[in-house]
């Protein structure tokens, strides 16, 4: 069985520190895809990554970066910078491929999530 | 583009009534869509995965006799809370996969049982 492990439950930080969010991982998978997503106070989850199990090239996208370890199972997410607006609960979340009776679909299992609470 | 949409966005219901929560993929059709059922300052849990045109599939510890699903057509999933009690209160997200790893997630929909 997968599992996700985001080990920190709430971090508080200032406007314009740095921030890395951490995410491990247990699959049997050999091809698998890894995601963010952000969860701000409203709920919708927003989606902010997918990499698959194949590409091991680390991603920036603006404030925003990850960092794939496959080595050490780890998927780490880090905010530049940080804004009050980037106040949210961040998932880390992993897919399986499986099979059941309506045919192969994938299933996400998710991290408990992380808080992030940056202060003015 | 891959926009899905919940119905309603809440919704307060009495102790014993039934609730139906509609899930629509807006801009493409979703073979399979999924229900999940997040409790405050928790993760969220898959409670069922549907395909079009057959029976849902029910993750563990679910029961299907009190949350029934129904994936009537490639847009439209419904997840029905039957004879609903207060610990069913809840904040329920469906998503929609459309042929790949990624799922679109819904706004979800706040279910308080009173």
């Amino acid at each position: 069985a997968q599992k996700v492990t985001q080990a920190q439950t709430e971090i508080s930080v200032v406007e314009k520190e740095d921030v890395t969010l951490d995410c491990v991982y247990e699959t049997r998978d050999t091809t698998y895809y890894l995601f963010w997503y952000k969860q701000p106070p409203s709920g919708e989850l927003v989606f902010l990554i997918r990499r698959n199990s194949f590409d091991e090239q680390n991603e920036i996208s603006g404030r925003y970066s990850w960092n794939f370890q496959k080595s050490t199972s780890s998927f780490n997410f880090t905010i530049t910078a940080s804004q009050v607006v980037d106040s949210a609960v961040y998932f880390c979340a992993l897919s399986e491929a499986r099979v059941d009776s309506g045919g192969s679909n994938y299933k996400l299992t998710f991290g408990k999530g992380t808080l992030l609470t940056v202060n003015p | 583009g891959a926009v899905v949409s919940q119905h309603p966005s809440w919704v307060i219901c009495k102790s014993g009534t039934s609730v139906k929560i509609e899930c629509r993929s807006l801009d493409f059709q979703a073979t399979t869509m999924f229900w999940y059922r997040q409790f405050p300052k928790q993760s969220l849990m898959l409670m069922a995965t549907s395909n079009e045109g057959s029976k849902a599939t029910y993750e563990q510890g679910v029961e299907k006799d009190k949350f029934l699903i129904n994936h009537a057509s490639l847009t439209l999933s419904t997840l029905t809370v039957t004879s609903a009690h207060p610990e069913d209160s809840s904040f329920y997200i469906c998503s929609a996969d459309w042929e790949g790893f990624e799922q679109y997630f819904g706004p979800g929909t706040r279910l308080t049982v009173t």
